[in-house]
């Protein structure tokens, strides 16, 4: 079945280090690829999106390149600062009803 | 623009006791979710509706969890009798719906704690 998986965390940076976060999927059909972010007390907000193959979404300096090839959609970004903290979650939909499909989240924590 | 509001943002019960959520979705947003996230995990949905009727309620515990969504606008979603296992955040989302978007937008949660 449909499938997201994301490397496990915690992760801890420190400030202005570069950000990997690894995301691959598994899917019948072509989903669209989501980043969402939930910072701490807060609800999931949308980071980012990617709706086809090599489709790359930005926003707030992170982005993620949606790779046909290698079932992939890692979250970069150049420069973390310690208002990046929070846990990230991977998500694709799929299917008739187009259900978002999660990973389990990586939490990020940025030290200054 | 409003966002999905939620409330309580908390609530502590006891065992074997009821409990109920709303959700007030986006102006305008004809789904509705309501997702439940167990610390340390990724959102699970419970059950999704369009305007008032359910497009998937397949995860939902039927025996103790119910959703209503009458009017096609707010939601609620209950829990008679609740477990220990229940504790979690519960998520409302809403969505246009509209093809090739299904950008979904949370709210911020209530907190359920069971003790």
């Amino acid at each position: 079945g449909d499938s997201v998986t994301q490397m496990e965390g915690p992760v801890t940076l420190s400030e202005e280090a570069f950000l990997t976060i690894n995301c691959t999927y598994t899917a019948t059909g072509y989903p669209s690829l989501f980043w969402y972010v939930q910072y701490p007390g807060e609800g999931l907000q949308l980071l980012l999106k990617a709706t086809k193959a090599d489709d790359k979404g930005s926003n707030k300096g992170f982005e993620a390149t949606y790779r046909k090839e290698t079932t992939s959609f890692h979250l970069e970004k150049g420069s973390v600062q310690v208002s990046d903290s929070a846990v990230y979650f991977c998500a694709s939909n799929a299917g008739n009803n187009r259900k978002l499909i999660w990973g389990l989240g990586t939490s990020l924590a940025v030290n200054p | 623009e409003a966002g999905v509001a939620q409330s309580p943002r908390y609530k502590i019960i006891e065992k074997r006791q009821s409990v109920a959520f709303w959700c007030n979705p986006i102006s305008g947003h004809a789904t509705l979710y309501w997702y439940q996230q167990i610390l340390g995990q990724g959102p699970k949905l419970l059950i999704q509706f369009q305007n008032n009727g359910v497009v998937d309620d397949s995860q939902l515990p039927k025996d103790r969890f119910s959703a209503e969504r009458l009017k096609g606008v707010d939601s609620t979603l209950k829990i008679q009798p609740a477990k220990l296992e229940d504790s979690a955040v519960y998520l409302c989302a809403s969505s246009s719906g509209l093809a090739g978007t299904h950008i979904q937008y949370f709210g911020a949660g209530t907190r359920l704690s069971v003790l």
